[in-house]
């Protein structure tokens, strides 16, 4: 167990719907990190937030955004939701402000969209 | 922008033998990160390298860092079957900003 906490589990939708996932750091942790795994593109960073701020944007898409909130708990949007959009979510924690930080990973949201 | 190459992207052994995965880079990396993502499951931190030509040892598992720092190398002697799962490496990119993940490569190991 890593400490990080993510909900739902697993999210069904259908296209054209909005979707929002959760996440709790582990205690201490600033930074949360999110990331999307799908079997053809591996493992993508889409956004880092530290402290409250976005500190980083990776291959993140207008479609989606995210925040964290002041109990460092973040949510990631998804909106206008595509059939590729279904993928494996995870989000991921560290005390770090840098990116080089040792990261620690939640269980993931698994979302399908139909 | 930055990328990692990890290879091969796929790997069966036999239960016993040796097992390596190779992550290159074309520019020069601050230092590399090691992970196992279990079937089902989640990345979980092996091990960071920083040094030019470090090397560290987990019990069965060697991880390199070239000389030049483009390069590592995670190496398992004598797999067993709890070494299924798909080993990423991962290096801090250029601003320093966040982590590039090679795109993994996968062990399955039959006894």
């Amino acid at each position: 167990d890593s400490g990080v906490t993510q909900t739902p589990k697993h999210l069904i939708t259908a296209t054209g719907q909005r979707v929002t996932l959760r996440c709790s750091p582990r205690s201490g942790d600033l930074s949360v990190y999110w990331y999307q795994q799908s079997l053809d593109q591996g493992l993508q960073f889409l956004i880092q937030y530290y402290n409250g701020e976005e500190r980083a944007k990776g291959n993140i898409l207008e479609r989606f955004s995210a925040q964290q909130f002041p109990d460092l708990h973040s949510e990631l949007n998804l909106s206008s939701l595509e059939l590729g959009d279904s993928a494996l979510y995870f989000c991921a924690s560290s005390v770090a402000l840098a990116g080089g930080g040792t990261q620690y990973f939640g269980p993931g949201t698994r979302l399908l969209v139909l | 922008g930055q990328q990692v190459m990890q290879i091969p992207q796929y790997q069966h052994v036999q239960e016993g033998e040796d097992f390596t995965t190779y992550c290159n880079s074309s520019t020069t990396l601050s230092n590399i990160q090691w992970y196992k993502q279990r079937p089902g499951g989640h990345p979980v931190f092996l091990i960071q390298l920083v040094k030019s030509g470090e090397v560290k040892k987990q019990k069965r598992l060697t991880f390199q860092f070239g000389e030049a720092k483009k390069n590592s190398s995670l190496h398992i002697t004598a797999t067993q079957t709890t070494d299924v799962g798909t080993y990423f490496c991962a290096a801090t990119n250029q601003a320093g900003t966040a982590l590039i993940f090679g795109k993994g490569t996968t062990l399955s190991v039959s006894s």
